[in-house]
Parts: structure tokens; C-alpha cells; sequence
């Protein structure tokens, strides 16, 4: 069955340390790819997308992943968290331009002071 | 930029009721918006498709006779969900899709905290 997978529930990082978040997907094609951020009782923000060309996406808030076709996977960095990147992140894809999504369950980004 | 609006941010309903959330898209025409349910500590569950003009494509085990879906102009889509039951307390979020140059783009309000006493 098609899928998204974001194998961590949450995550602990120090302020200042590097993050990565993960998300596999299952599909037979490549499938147009995003992540999502959503604050505590906010709805969704997105941070970045990739549709094709450079796997290497540029994102808000100096956020950037990296698609792996080899590996099915887009993951999630940044190279020096901050306290104001605690929320929570969604990995989601879609397979064709209608964009009904498919969301993976989420990582829970807790930073430590 | 564009943007969704979804009202009301939070309602509170008796069980038995009806409660209705607007979701509105502020400076674009979207002719395809979707809703999604959010269950505590669990991702996004699409709940239905909704087209301007045309009924909504519920997703399978959606009630569709529950959870009502209209789309009757190009920037409002609303949900009501009918007799409501504490097991609907829920986060509901919607989101509009609009088309451009290089792909389509998906906006997303800012949901609607629904709890049924």
C-alpha cells in the first residue's frame, strides 16, 4: 500500500545543534513532495516542496531537504536549530497535481536550552 | 500572498447539535478546497474533496450525511457536522488549491478546534 513514513515520534535537539527529520515514502513513481510545520495551535505552514530538478530544496526559515530517489526518502535539515523551531513537522506527498495529500504521522521537535 | 481563513478558530457545541466551519479564501479563487481531520497525537486524515459547484468526494469511512460539505462559490467551502457526538471533538483544518505558473500550491487555514459536550 502507498505510504509516507516519519519513522521518529519525537526528537530532542539542543538550541544551536543540527537537525535532521526523516520521511520515506512508497510509491512506484516519484511523487511531488513536501514538508509541513505546524506550532502548537496553528494550522500549517508549509516550509518547502520539491516537484523536480535540484533534489536539494530550499526552504522558510532556513529549512532544506533533500530528495533521494535511491532511497525514497526527502529529509528534513537545518543546520542550527532554534527554541522557535519546537512544533511539530509533517512529511506529506501527493502523486499527481490534484494535490490530495498524504501525510506521514509526524516528528514532535522538542529543543532543549 | 494567498490565504485561507477558517472560522471559528474554536467552538464548543452541545451533543446533538449542529455546528458549521467556514473555510474562505481570502484574495484567490480556489476551485478545490479540502478538509482534514486531526485526532490528538496523530497526523492529517483527508475527509473529503470539495469542488465549487459540484458535490464533494468523501474519502472512505467518511459519513458523508455527517459531515456536510458545501463549496458554493469559489472562496467559501464549509463544513457542518450534524448531530454532533463527543467522539467528533476534533481539530479540523481545510485547504485550497491554487494553481500556478510552476505547480499547483496548497494553503492551509489556520483550523477549527471543535468540542462536543
Amino acid at each position: 500500500a502507498q505510504s509516507v513514513t516519519q519513522p521518529d515520534i519525537h526528537i530532542t535537539v539542543s538550541e544551536g545543534a543540527s537537525l535532521e527529520l526523516r520521511c520515506n515514502y512508497s510509491y512506484g513513481a516519484t511523487p511531488y513532495l513536501f514538508w509541513y510545520v505546524q506550532s502548537p495551535g496553528q494550522g500549517l505552514q508549509l516550509l518547502l516542496k520539491y516537484f523536480s530538478g535540484d533534489t536539494l530544496v530550499q526552504g522558510i526559515k532556513g529549512f532544506e531537504a533533500e530528495f533521494k530517489r535511491s532511497q525514497s526518502s526527502f529529509n528534513l535539515r537545518k543546520p542550527s536549530v532554534h527554541w522557535s523551531d519546537a512544533a511539530e513537522y509533517f512529511c506529506a506527498v501527493s502523486l499527481d497535481s490534484n494535490y490530495q495529500l498524504i501525510w506521514g504521522a509526524g516528528t514532535k521537535l522538542i529543543i532543549k536550552p | 500572498g494567498a490565504v485561507v481563513s477558517q472560522h471559528p478558530s474554536r467552538v464548543i457545541c452541545k451533543s446533538g447539535t449542529s455546528v458549521k466551519i467556514e473555510c474562505r479564501s481570502l484574495d484567490f479563487q480556489a476551485t478545490t478546497m479540502f478538509w482534514y481531520r486531526q485526532f490528538p497525537k496523530q497526523s492529517l486524515m483527508l475527509m473529503a474533496t470539495s469542488n465549487e459547484g459540484s458535490k464533494a468526494t468523501y474519502e472512505q469511512g467518511v459519513e458523508k450525511d455527517k459531515f456536510l460539505i458545501n463549496h458554493a462559490s469559489l472562496t467559501l467551502s464549509t463544513l457542518t457536522v450534524t448531530s454532533a457526538h463527543p467522539e467528533d471533538s476534533s481539530f479540523y483544518i481545510c485547504s485550497a488549491r491554487v494553481p500556478g505558473a510552476s505547480g499547483n500550491t496548497i494553503y492551509f487555514g489556520e483550523g477549527s478546534w471543535l468540542t462536543v459536550v
